[in-house]
C-alpha cells in the first residue's frame, strides 16, 4: 500500500537558522498537505498542494510539491521560538487513500 | 463555533474494559475522521464517514467500531480494550464529500487514552 516517509524525524536549530523537512511518498499523490501540531496540541492546517511542480508561499514558509508529484518539502527561513511544533505532510493517492507521514519535531533554540 | 469537540480529554481503562470517545463537529461537514497516533508513527486512519448514515475502516481499524450517529457526531467505540490501544486518538472532520479529495481537516483537541 502507500506509504508516506518524512524526514529528518527530529531537527533542532539555532533561531534565525533555517529548518527543511521532506516528505517521499511510494506512489503518485493526487495532492498533499500539511499540518502543524505543537507540543500537547492537535494537527493544523496549514496548506495543500495539488499540482505537478507547485510553490507555496506563506510569510516565511515554502512549500513544494515536485514535479512527479511524489515528494514535496517544506522550508521554514530564519526560524523563530514560535516555529517549535511537528510538521506533518499527509500524502492522497489517487485510489483515495491519505496517509500521514510520522512527523519532523522541531524545535528552536533562543 | 466550537469546531470538533471530542470527550473524554483523558481517560484510563483497565484491558478488557469497554468506553466509547464522542466527537461532534458544529460546521455542517460531511466527513468525520478518527485517527490514532503513536509516537514516531505519526496519525493513522481508524475509520471515517463520508457522509450520514455511511462510515468505511481505515488502515487501522481492528479493535475497534464507529457509528455515524448524524451528520454531526461520529463516536469510536472500544469494545474490548488492550494495551496496543493506548494512544492519543484525534477526531476530525471534512468539508469534502466522499473521499476524492479529503480537503482541509479540522482536528479536535484528542483524547489521551491509557490501557492497563
Amino acid at each position: 500500500g502507500q506509504q508516506v516517509m518524512q524526514i529528518p524525524q527530529y531537527q533542532h536549530v539555532q533561531e534565525g537558522e533555517d529548518f527543511t523537512t521532506y516528505c517521499n511518498s511510494s506512489t503518485t499523490l493526487s495532492n498533499i498537505q500539511w499540518y502543524k501540531q505543537r507540543p500537547g496540541g492537535h494537527p493544523v492546517f496549514l496548506i495543500q498542494l495539488v499540482k505537478s511542480g507547485e510553490v507555496k508561499k506563506q510569510k516565511r514558509l515554502t512549500f513544494q510539491f515536485g514535479e512527479a508529484k511524489k515528494n514535496s518539502s517544506l522550508h521554514i527561513t530564519a526560524t523563530q521560538t514560535t516555529d517549535v511544533g511537528t510538521y506533518f505532510c499527509a500524502g492522497q493517492g489517487y485510489n483515495n487513500d491519505m496517509r500521514f507521514g510520522a512527523g519532523t519535531r522541531l524545535t528552536v533554540k533562543p | 463555533n466550537a469546531g470538533v469537540t471530542q470527550t473524554p480529554k483523558f481517560q484510563v481503562l483497565k484491558t478488557g474494559q469497554s468506553m466509547t470517545l464522542q466527537c461532534a463537529q458544529d460546521m455542517n461537514h460531511n466527513s468525520m475522521y478518527w485517527y490514532r497516533q503513536d509516537p514516531g508513527m505519526g496519525l493513522r486512519l481508524i475509520y471515517y464517514s463520508a457522509s450520514e448514515g455511511t462510515t468505511d475502516k481505515g488502515e487501522v481499524p481492528n479493535g475497534y467500531n464507529v457509528s455515524r450517529l448524524n451528520k454531526r457526531e461520529f463516536s469510536l467505540r472500544l469494545e474490548s480494550a488492550a494495551p496496543s490501544q493506548t494512544s492519543v486518538y484525534f477526531c476530525a472532520s471534512s468539508e469534502a464529500q466522499g473521499a476524492a479529495n479529503t480537503g482541509e481537516l479540522f482536528f479536535g483537541e484528542g483524547s489521551r487514552l491509557t490501557v492497563l
